[in-house]
């Protein structure tokens, strides 16, 4: 099956600082693709929908200046935490759209000191 | 809105013995895509099976198998032969389309498979 990749798997930054995490269609092209987040022992919740060349979708609540979404090519979509919190603290999770599916990632852990 | 739910945040099957797991969704919508997924330990998201709405027939996959119910917008998830390896949490989703639109997800039910 299709494979998704997210980098890093795990991060850890101070207070006030930014981190980017990527997510890559490995061996298809994604015209979509979706952020999610999981709060311990909870469901995901969807952040935004991002599509190749035009600015991310953001679901009601999510904050578009400090969640940057870029989907600059067909396989890769990056998230961009920026000023982060410890509130942030999250496990963050990105899928691909195929004709038939979504592809999730392996997500990654934000923990924000 | 479309909304899910689980009500059951925790369940336990004997292993090799049959399991259900229920989900029931609301929506205004007449076509639309639901789904099961499984995320085990790792955090890595399975689709487990799925089903169009559209579709009368209840889809399976192997020992996975659901009873769609659309008047009742109830779409359970069954689970026979129970193995050590089913254990994980459990996800039922909503969808307009198969891939190119977002998932609303329920809140989840945990499995775990008794020895």
């Amino acid at each position: 099956g299709a494979v998704v990749s997210q980098h890093p798997s795990r991060v850890i930054c101070k207070s006030g600082t930014s981190v980017k995490i990527e997510c890559r269609s490995l061996d298809f092209q994604a015209t979509t693709m979706f952020w999610y987040r999981q709060f311990p022992k909870q469901s995901l919740m969807l952040m935004a929908t991002s599509n190749e060349g035009s600015k991310a979708t953001y679901e009601q609540g999510v904050e578009k200046d400090k969640f940057l979404i870029n989907h600059a090519s067909l396989t890769l979509s990056t998230l961009t935490v920026t000023s982060a919190h410890p509130e942030d603290s999250s496990f963050y999770i990105c899928s691909a759209s195929s004709e038939d599916r979504q592809y999730f990632g392996p997500g990654t852990r934000l923990t924000v000191t | 809105a479309q909304t899910v739910t689980q009500s059951q945040p925790e369940m336990s099957v004997q292993e090799a013995e049959t399991v259900t797991l229920s989900c029931t969704y609301d929506t205004s919508e007449s076509d639309y895509y639901l789904f099961w997924y499984k995320q085990p330990p790792s955090r890595q998201m399975i689709l487990v099976i799925r089903q169009e709405a559209y579709k009368q027939q209840n889809a399976t996959e192997n020992r996975f198998s659901v009873n769609f119910q659309k008047a009742a917008k109830s779409f359970s998830l069954k689970i026979s032969d129970s193995q050590l390896g089913d254990a994980a949490m459990y996800f039922c989703a909503y969808s307009q389309d198969f891939g190119n639109e977002k998932l609303t997800f329920g809140t989840g039910t945990r499995l775990t498979i008794i020895p």
